[in-house]
């Protein structure tokens, strides 16, 4: 069951600044766990993008960030590009569930 | 570099279990925790539970408790995930993730995933 809601799409020109929102609620984002989001490219498998909150892995480009307040989260692309049209997924731990919840995810496209 | 291989596509009938497998290379296998997630037609994903490699210690989502079953072999590097009394809806693509250092987790490294099909 998702319990973290994400618009369904999200679209912007290449260049565009573009942000997805993560809404959860006072047993997940706004209990204080940390927020983690994927990317998802056609055909592949989810790839971590940032963890807790607003960490990049290695080798993921600093065009992405991301942020968390109250019971919310955001990921935002700055310069959007074609390599970016993608699945975007949220994911946090869910204390009333007692395990691990993912948002209803996004799709990113490029105009 | 990490690596997680998964076993292949299955078609099952309605009421069978499937048991997939999940063989990790280039880590310490017993240091992490191994995560099992399905994304149905939808395309969203669900957490279905997690096996700590070390101690064989589980934890499965509510949705899936009583039909799920997540072990592992650690001479073989190898988790594994069995699903039992399958209906249709469980057609989804089937993926282990490995847990970040400690809990709660994010999931760092993802296999490829595997394809059960369960027709109706």
């Amino acid at each position: 069951q998702s319990v973290l809601t994400q618009p369904p799409s999200v679209s912007g020109a290449p260049g565009q600044r573009v942000t997805i929102s993560c809404t959860g609620s006072s047993s997940n984002i706004g209990a204080g766990y940390d927020v983690h989001w994927y990317q998802q490219l056609p055909g592949t498998a989810p790839k971590l993008l940032i963890y807790d909150n607003s960490n990049r892995p290695s080798g993921v480009p600093d065009r992405f960030s991301g942020s968390k307040s109250g019971t919310s989260a955001s990921l935002a692309i700055s310069g959007l590009q074609a390599e970016d049209e993608a699945d975007y997924y949220c994911q946090s731990y869910d204390s009333s569930l007692s395990g691990y919840v993912f948002g209803t995810g996004t799709k990113v496209t490029a105009l | 570099q990490v690596q997680l291989v998964q076993s292949g596509a299955e078609v099952k009938k309605p009421g069978a279990s499937v048991k997939v497998s999940c063989k990790a290379s280039g880590y310490t296998f017993t240091t992490y925790a191994m995560h099992w997630v399905r994304q149905a037609p939808g395309p969203r994903l669900e957490w279905m539970g997690w096996i700590h490699a070390d101690n064989g210690n589980t934890k499965y989502s509510q949705k899936f408790q009583g039909r799920v079953t997540i072990t592992r072999d650690t001479s073989a590097n190898t988790a594994y995930m069995e699903l039992s009394s399958l209906i249709s809806e469980d057609t989804a693509v089937y993926y282990c993730a490995r847990g970040s250092a400690a809990a709660p987790y994010y999931l760092d490294y993802w296999g490829q995933g595997t394809l059960v099909t369960v027709p109706s």
